[in-house]
C-alpha cells in the first residue's frame, strides 16, 4: 500500500520567516495530494491541496509543489505569523479509485514572535 | 452548518472493557471515515463508509475493532476488550462525495480515549 514520510518532525521560525514542509510518497498511481492543518486540541482541517496534472498551487501565503518524477510534494509557508503554529499533515490518496488518505506523521511548526 | 461532531469527547475505560465510539457526520454526507491518532502520530486510516457499499475495513487493527453505520448517517466504532495500546484520540471525518469538493474530509473533534 501507500506509504507517506514527512520531514521535518518539528520546525522552528521567527516571525516573518518561511516554512518549507516536504513528504514523499511510494506509490506512483497517488494523483492527489492534501495537507491538513491541525491546532493544538483542535480537529484537522485542509488548508490546501494538489492534484498530479498542476505542478503548484498558491493560496495567499502558502503554496504546495509537486514532482511527481521524484515523488515528493512541499508545504511552503511565507511571512509565517504566531497564528501558523500547528501540526500540519501531509496526505496522499489515488482518486477516484479511492476515497481514503494516507497520512504523514505530520511536523510540528513553531512560529516565534 | 453543524459539523461533524462525536461523543464522548474523552473516555476512561479499564482494560478488557468494551467501548462505543459515535460520530455524527455532516449532514447528506455520504462518505464516512474513522482515523486513530496515537501521541506523536499521523493519522492512521481504521474504516471507511460509502453510502450502500460494503465498508473498507482493511485499516481495523484487530478483530476486536469494529464498526458499523446506520441508516447511512450515524456511525459507532467499537473496541471489545481494550488494552492500553487502544489508547488514542479516535478522529471521525466525512465528505460529501457528490458535491462541489469530494475529496475534501471534514473532522471530528475526536474522542480521546484512555485505557488503564
Amino acid at each position: 500500500g501507500e506509504n507517506v514520510e514527512q520531514h521535518p518532525s518539528t520546525l522552528s521560525v521567527q516571525e516573518g520567516d518561511s516554512a518549507v514542509i516536504k513528504c514523499t510518497y511510494s506509490d506512483s498511481a497517488s494523483n492527489y495530494f492534501p495537507w491538513y492543518k491541525q491546532e493544538l486540541g483542535k480537529r484537522p482541517q485542509l488548508i490546501i491541496d494538489i492534484r498530479s496534472n498542476v505542478g503548484e498551487k498558491k493560496d495567499q501565503r502558502i503554496a504546495v509543489t509537486l514532482n511527481k518524477t521524484a515523488k515528493h510534494f512541499s508545504l511552503h509557508i511565507t511571512e509565517t505569523q504566531p497564528e501558523d503554529s500547528a501540526v500540519y499533515f501531509c496526505a496522499a490518496s489515488i482518486k477516484p479509485r479511492y476515497s481514503t488518505l494516507t497520512f504523514g506523521k505530520g511536523t510540528m511548526l513553531l512560529v516565534s514572535p | 452548518g453543524a459539523g461533524v461532531s462525536q461523543s464522548p469527547s474523552n473516555k476512561v475505560t479499564e482494560k478488557g472493557k468494551d467501548v462505543e465510539l459515535r460520530c455524527d457526520p455532516i449532514s447528506g454526507h455520504t462518505a464516512l471515515y474513522w482515523y486513530r491518532q496515537s501521541l506523536g502520530q499521523g493519522l492512521e486510516f481504521l474504516i471507511y463508509f460509502q453510502g450502500n457499499s460494503a465498508p473498507d475495513k482493511s485499516g481495523l487493527p484487530s478483530d476486536r475493532f469494529s464498526a458499523e453505520r446506520t441508516g447511512g448517517s450515524v456511525s459507532t466504532l467499537t473496541i471489545q476488550r481494550t488494552q492500553q495500546e487502544d489508547s488514542a484520540v479516535y478522529l471521525c471525518a466525512s465528505s460529501d462525495l457528490a458535491g462541489v469538493r469530494p475529496d475534501t474530509q471534514y473532522f471530528g473533534p475526536g474522542t480521546r480515549l484512555t485505557v488503564l
